[in-house]
């Protein structure tokens, strides 16, 4: 079974870059889909954009121009970077996936615990 | 983008009684729809894709119907682990978009 783990920095001041990483384990980065989510307090559930292990991916467009993915195969993760945050980008994140041999390509059934970020000056 | 709208935003039931769920899609998704419970400081979890499909391991009370743009999700015998913040998903087009979810308050 597919296990997410998000980490990376929790506190960010307004202009300053969200870098979170995403750990694998119990399954390949290759041929999956892996996505980022976030949910900003009290507000609902925000699909920021998905990367395969080839780095193609999509993105939300409300947020193109400042995201970026990648993945590390070796180290069996995959990232987000979301340049100059507002306080609007306060939200939790998570990243999240789907088992390929039982659930369609959009639906997401794995899921990281989620982090926390805030951005506050 | 496609626009998820979920009725009503809150739901309040007893334990035994039956809640129905909502979504509404702005144009056609076909059957590409997915529904999540969330509860307080979890992860969501995938209840249905496919708009009726049951995701592993989740209960028989829980049924999806619905194709196009018109979905709905019942659940049966409220219990009170289903007290939690529901959330329909469609997969048709990217961006992939959520409704603003429903909230289902045990009493």
């Amino acid at each position: 079974q597919v296990q997410l783990t998000e980490w990376g920095a929790g506190l960010l001041k307004p202009s300053e870059t969200l870098s979170l990483t995403c750990s694998v384990s119990g399954g390949s980065l290759a041929g999956y889909y892996w996505s980022w989510i976030r949910q900003s307090p009290g507000k609902g559930l925000e699909w920021i954009g998905e990367i395969n292990h080839r780095e193609s991916g999509t993105f939300n467009p409300s947020l193109k121009g400042r995201l970026g993915m990648s993945v590390d195969m070796p180290k069996n993760q995959f990232s987000l970077i979301l340049n100059s945050v507002t306080a609007a980008d306060t939200a939790v994140y998570f990243c999240a996936t789907f088992d390929v041999a039982h659930t369609p390509y959009g639906a997401h059934d794995y899921w990281g615990q989620g982090i926390l970020v805030t951005v506050s000056s | 983008e496609i626009v998820m709208t979920q009725s009503p935003a809150t739901l309040s039931g007893s334990p035994g009684e039956r809640a129905t769920l909502s979504c509404r899609a702005s144009q056609n998704i076909d059957h590409k729809l997915a529904w999540y419970r969330h509860k307080p400081g979890q992860a969501p979890s995938l209840l249905i894709f496919g708009a009726s499909t049951r995701a592993t391991s989740v209960s028989d009370r829980i049924t999806g119907t619905g194709s196009g743009t018109e979905f709905m999700l019942t659940i049966n015998s409220l219990q009170s682990e289903d007290g939690a913040v529901f959330y329909c998903q469609q997969y048709k087009d990217w961006p992939r978009t959520f409704g603003q979810g429903t909230k289902i308050e045990i009493k």
